[in-house]
């Protein structure tokens, strides 16, 4: 399909394992976000790209979070040691170059990350 | 910093009944604002935005107008369906250029036939 799609849909791991959730933005959108959702509440900010370049990651927790954005298409976001803590829907979005405040989002389904 | 404020709990009203969720916020200088829907087994959509005050959006029925007096932005629809049964979330973006949305906690809405 057309829209931003996000695998897997679903992870289970284990406390202090390393996990990988991927990010396909729709075709041509320059900006790409990372959220975090977790449960009863909004989606929170982690990470903003534009291009290949990190603009913005003021909303990492910790550094055990990083993602990447090699090509300026696909994203990976990437969590190490992993803490029940971290257990959520990460949520990708994107967006055409956004102009200054504006601009629509567009949002994947989510990945739903369940630390054991 | 920015933040976004929606009324607790979730809504549950019968077809055709009036909705409104409230949705209040705190920002340095002049957001813009949004109402976003999640429908079931779906991703994040927006559903309407304003970029100043006194604007109007509206889509699908719902309307929500910027009110800068009251740091307020308010859904409203005057006659919902079943299928509007969602969560909604209410987000505003500063004009720092990178279209940053902070997001209220979201409502559950359940409209019962």
């Amino acid at each position: 399909g057309a829209g931003v799609s996000q695998t897997p849909s679903n992870k289970v791991t284990e406390k202090g394992k390393y996990v990988e959730l991927r990010c396909d933005p729709i075709s041509g959108h320059t900006a790409l976000y990372w959220y975090r959702q977790s449960l009863g509440q909004g989606p929170e900010f982690l990470i903003y790209f534009q291009g290949t370049g990190a603009a913005d990651d003021s909303g990492l927790p910790n550094d055990r979070f990083f993602a990447v954005r090699p090509e300026g298409s696909v994203s990976t976001l990437k969590i190490q040691r992993t803490e029940r803590g971290d257990s959520a829907v990460y949520l990708c979005a994107s967006s055409p170059t956004p102009p200054p405040g504006a601009g629509e989002l567009f949002f994947g389904e989510g990945s739903r990350l369940t630390v054991l | 910093g920015n933040s976004v404020t929606q009324m607790e709990g979730p809504v549950t009203l019968s077809e055709e009944a009036f909705l409104t969720i409230n949705c209040t916020y705190t920002a340095t200088g002049y957001p813009s604002l949004f109402w976003y829907v999640q429908y079931p087994g779906e991703g994040l959509q927006l559903l309407l935005k304003a970029t100043k005050a006194d604007d109007k959006g509206s889509n699908k029925g719902f309307e929500a107008t910027y009110r800068k007096e009251t740091t307020s932005f308010h859904l409203e629809k005057g006659s919902v369906q079943v299928s509007d049964s969602a969560v909604y979330f209410c987000a505003l973006s500063d004009r720092n250029g990178n279209n940053r949305l902070a997001f209220g906690k979201g409502n559950q809405v359940v409209v019962i036939p």
